[in-house]
């Protein structure tokens, strides 16, 4: 089955840029959606399509996908920023909905 | 507005059916195209994608679980039903619903606020 690796933690002060990565193979080659959650919440999805934002997600929030690697970068992180991030992608080989182990940011 | 909310019990017992609903507005399940999954995500924090009834079509199956799944639709009642069979403590968690459309590609744009499920005797 495909596996998505993801850190489990990233730690920053504010201002800084947090870059999340979601590791798989040729994960280039297929779309990678990204999910804020925050605690005692449900996820929210905050980048589809690899870097296509929904509404009402700030421009400090952008994402990537090539080769072997999506990241998803948020610029001049915020202390309301810190939450648990989740990659996830369609294996279409097996026909399943994959999910990363999901990577915690924390705001200094 | 797009909203789902799941409902069910809160603790079953090993060996027991599972039986969860999620309630949904703003879309109906009679159209093509779209489509409601249940995701569950264990206290260790992982999601893990369940299944997915569509507006029409196949249905689709977490591979590893898919003997012990079944969801269903009742287009009526803007409900969709999931049920796990013979229940473990490894099925404790917060079960969530999620909407999307039926390309496999696409993401869970929106989700319910999930229930709390414990497995225990």
């Amino acid at each position: 089955s495909y596996v998505l690796t993801q850190p489990p933690s990233v730690s920053l002060a504010p201002g800084k840029t947090a870059r999340i990565t979601c590791a798989g193979n040729k994960i280039g080659s297929t779309t990678v959606h990204w999910y804020q959650q925050k605690p005692g919440q449900a996820p929210t999805l905050i980048m589809s399509y690899d870097s296509v934002r929904p509404s009402g997600i700030p421009e400090r929030f952008s994402g990537s996908n090539s080769g072997n690697m999506a990241t998803l970068t948020i610029s001049r992180v915020e202390a309301g920023d810190q939450a648990d991030y989740f990659c996830h992608v369609w294996d279409f080989k097996s026909d399943q909905e994959v999910f990363g182990g999901g990577t915690t940011l924390t705001v200094l | 507005q797009i909203a789902l909310r799941e409902s069910g019990p809160t603790l079953v017992r090993p060996t027991e059916t599972l039986t969860l609903t999620c309630t949904f507005s703003g879309f109906s399940l009679r159209k093509n195209g779209v489509a409601v999954s249940w995701i569950r995500q264990s206290p260790g924090r992982a999601l893990e994608w369940l299944a997915l009834v569509p507006g029409s079509g196949a249905k689709r199956y977490n591979e590893v679980l898919q003997t012990r799944l079944a969801i269903s639709k009742d287009t009526a009642k803007n409900e969709v039903v999931l049920t796990v069979t013979n229940v473990d403590p490894a099925d404790t968690a917060t079960y969530y619903c999620a909407h999307s459309t039926t390309r496999p590609t696409d993401a869970f744009d929106f989700w319910g606020l999930g229930i709390r499920v414990t497995v225990s005797s």
